[in-house]
């Protein structure tokens, strides 16, 4: 059972366009919501997150929408640069982590010049 | 600051082999998790470590074990290797008061032939 389901499976998207990535979650106990990028060979690296407190959070060029009635979420990339290709996870967690966090399939993002 | 760091950085094993991947802790935190990430996949969480007990744990078979040690760090065994076992396993460690966020170390690449 897929509790976090990503989409698109990959994107193309023109340097300074808006990249966009959803995220849909099943269980209503998840209570943490980030989002980690990977280049090829490298562990993921924290973005950006976001509680359910909040409908929206933004960090620089990333921007994390929220909507907890529909239990999605999505990552929003502004003004994308090439140094932005990489793949992105949406993951989620409930409580006080021990559960670990759940995470989507991911998404391959490629910036053109 | 030093960030979470894993050892071997690749590893070859034969099936029905024994492996032991290790991770040090970022500075100031004291919980580790450990995923298993197989190609073109997101993270699969394992289990997690507080307190040299482990306090959370994925649906993985009990030849997955680990240690935490009184420093932290941790170790990742895994028993009776399968070919499905290939994968990149990565360490995450979180601090005290904020074990949902989660940083990643670069993984261990382990190939089982």
């Amino acid at each position: 059972q897929q509790q976090v389901k990503q989409s698109p499976q990959s994107l193309i998207v023109q340097k300074g366009g808006i990249s966009i990535i959803n995220c849909a979650y099943e269980n209503t106990a998840f209570d943490y919501f980030p989002w980690y990028q990977q280049f090829p060979g490298k562990g993921p690296a924290l973005l950006i997150a976001i509680r359910p407190d909040v409908s929206e959070k933004k960090e620089g060029r990333f921007t994390i929408s929220f909507n907890k009635s529909a239990k999605q979420f999505s990552l929003h990339i502004m003004d994308s640069q090439p140094g932005d290709s990489a793949t992105y996870f949406c993951a989620a967690s409930s409580g006080g982590g021990a559960d670990g966090l759940t995470f989507g399939k991911g998404t391959h993002l490629i910036i053109q010049p | 600051e030093t960030g979470v760091t894993q050892s071997p950085t690749h590893l070859i094993k034969t099936r029905g082999q024994q492996v032991t991947l290790r991770c040090s802790s970022q500075s100031g935190h004291n919980t580790v998790s450990w995923y298993q990430q197989a190609l073109g996949q997101g993270p699969q969480f394992i289990f997690q470590y507080y307190r040299e007990e482990e306090n959370g744990r994925g649906n993985f078979p009990p030849r997955f074990s680990g240690l935490q040690f009184p420093n932290y760090s941790s170790e990742l065994n895994v028993n009776a290797l399968e070919l499905d076992d290939s994968a990149l396993y990565l360490c995450a460690s979180s601090r005290p008061d904020s074990y949902n966020e989660q940083f990643f170390g670069p993984g261990t690449r382990l190939t089982v032939l």
